[in-house]
């Protein structure tokens, strides 16, 4: 039964840096091809942001690709996200995704961050 | 890149059949067979109900269905229940190569 869990600080300061880490359980993450982190501000819809494959190639949402990077730690079994230069428009749950076919079949319980002085 | 278009509500009475659609372009929805959807309930996780277009992943209701048009996609619910009231949202793969979400549909049991 594969699990993600999401972790990392519940605030940071406007322009500062969001990082966040998600723990694979249950499964490697060297099986399945693509991971993504995915986001919902509160009361609103689902963003993407981007995903890595287990080799470490990754693709971006146009939106944040200047601000973002996803990263793998095979010997870990985990991903990384960082988003740089936060804004209050980033306040967010993170959710890291398994995909499966175009889907993301596996989700992790998501981390409120809130971007705040 | 655009998030794809639903209906913002769609709403139904238990037993009925309700369709959601999600309005893409050539360069998303209608380029691949690459439309999934996730149903979300308040303050849950979001959950895989359909992916590649049609297909249901194991524990997931046959009353829930996908298909394709063109740049449009669409979910049916059938035989509507109490527990199906929730959001749901669209997603597809990209020519970028990226993913984009629905921007969601609040569907309500009568």
């Amino acid at each position: 039964q594969v699990q993600l869990q999401e972790s990392g600080p519940g605030l940071v300061s406007p322009s500062g840096t969001l990082s966040l880490t998600c723990a694979v359980s249950g499964y490697s993450i060297t099986e399945n091809n693509w991971w993504s982190w995915v986001r919902q501000p509160p009361g609103k819809g689902l963003e993407w942001i981007g995903e890595v494959f287990h080799s470490g190639s990754a693709h971006y949402n146009p939106s944040l690709v200047s601000r973002v990077s996803i990263s793998v730690d095979r010997s870990k079994n985990h991903l990384s996200l960082n988003l740089n230069s936060v804004t209050a428009a980033d306040t967010a749950v993170y959710y890291c995704a398994k995909h499966w076919g175009y889907g993301f079949d596996s989700w992790g319980q998501g981390s409120l961050v809130t971007v705040s002085s | 890149q655009s998030a794809l278009t639903q209906p913002a509500s769609v709403s139904g009475s238990p037993g009925q059949s309700i369709t959601i659609s999600c309005t893409g372009t050539s360069s998303d929805v209608g380029g691949y067979n690459s439309v999934s959807w996730y149903q979300q309930h308040p303050g849950k996780v979001p959950k895989l109900m359909i992916y590649d277009v049609s297909n249901r992943p194991s524990g997931v209701s046959n009353r829930f269905s996908g298909s394709k048009s063109g740049n449009t996609a669409s979910l049916t619910i059938s035989g509507l229940q109490a527990e199906d009231e929730a959001d749901y949202y669209c997603s597809s793969y990209t020519s970028s190569p990226t993913y984009v979400f629905g921007t969601g549909t609040k569907v309500t049991v009568l």
